[in-house]
């Protein structure tokens, strides 16, 4: 059985671009959360979302990060206009159908975004 | 929100030397998670603990929920258990991991 897997692992963006991280959970899974940690740093919730919905989006920085989980394919979260202070590491996680906090989340790798 | 605090921050053992690691919580939680960082980056599940205690190879943890702390114990250390450990917890009605700031351990031969 497949764990989280995330891609790239590794991005270098200039400031100004895109990044897109991709996340496909855990076979069975339907729950896909984004943390991200930054340099020196613990890791932050950012968002949560279930197919073709966000559920919690509480974490998110306001301007320039969007989520989705379509109903075919992996998560995707995308920054636009990069700057440097987004350099940091991203991690997804998912987990099974189950009620509201009851149940373990299984991390990926992490895609480490590197601005210059 | 949630306050979650490890401790202790850092932490240095000669191989074999036990250790405990702790994490308090300032609300009860309903999902409490422990994790190592390893010095590539990657976090690894290692408990799933609401409450009670459970063992696994040389590691293993207790949670008391009633007064909101968990323990993470590390036998017989070996250079592979240096890292960061991470606990997390979900307040009641949340979806979210709230994560500590993390205990840093490094194992010196």
């Amino acid at each position: 059985n497949a764990g989280v897997m995330q891609n790239p692992r590794h991005l270098v963006r200039r400031r100004g671009q895109e990044a897109r991280l991709r996340c496909s959970p855990m076979k069975g899974h339907s729950h896909v959360y984004w943390y991200r940690q930054l340099p020196e740093e613990g890791l932050k919730f950012m968002v949560y979302l279930q197919k073709e919905n966000i559920i919690d989006e509480s974490g998110m920085p306001k301007e320039r990060f969007s989520a989705e989980f379509p109903k075919e394919g992996p998560s995707i979260l995308r920054i636009q206009q990069v700057v440097r202070g987004d350099s940091a590491a991203y991690f997804c996680a998912s987990s099974p159908i189950g009620t509201s906090g009851t149940y373990e989340q299984y991390f990926g790798p992490g895609t480490r975004l590197t601005v210059t | 929100g949630i306050q979650v605090e490890q401790s202790p921050p850092d932490l240095i053992l000669q191989e074999g030397a036990n250790s405990t690691l702790r994490c308090n919580f300032s609300d009860s939680v309903n999902n409490l998670q422990w994790f190592h960082q390893n010095p590539w980056g990657q976090l690894i599940n290692l408990f799933y603990i609401p409450s009670g205690t459970k063992q696994n190879g040389r590691l293993s943890a207790t949670t008391v929920a009633t007064e909101r702390y968990s323990l993470l114990y590390i036998s017989s250390s070996q250079t592979t258990d240096s890292g960061v450990y991470f606990c997390a917890g979900v307040l009641y009605g949340n979806n979210r991991l709230a994560f500590g700031k993390g205990n840093q351990v490094v194992v010196i031969p």
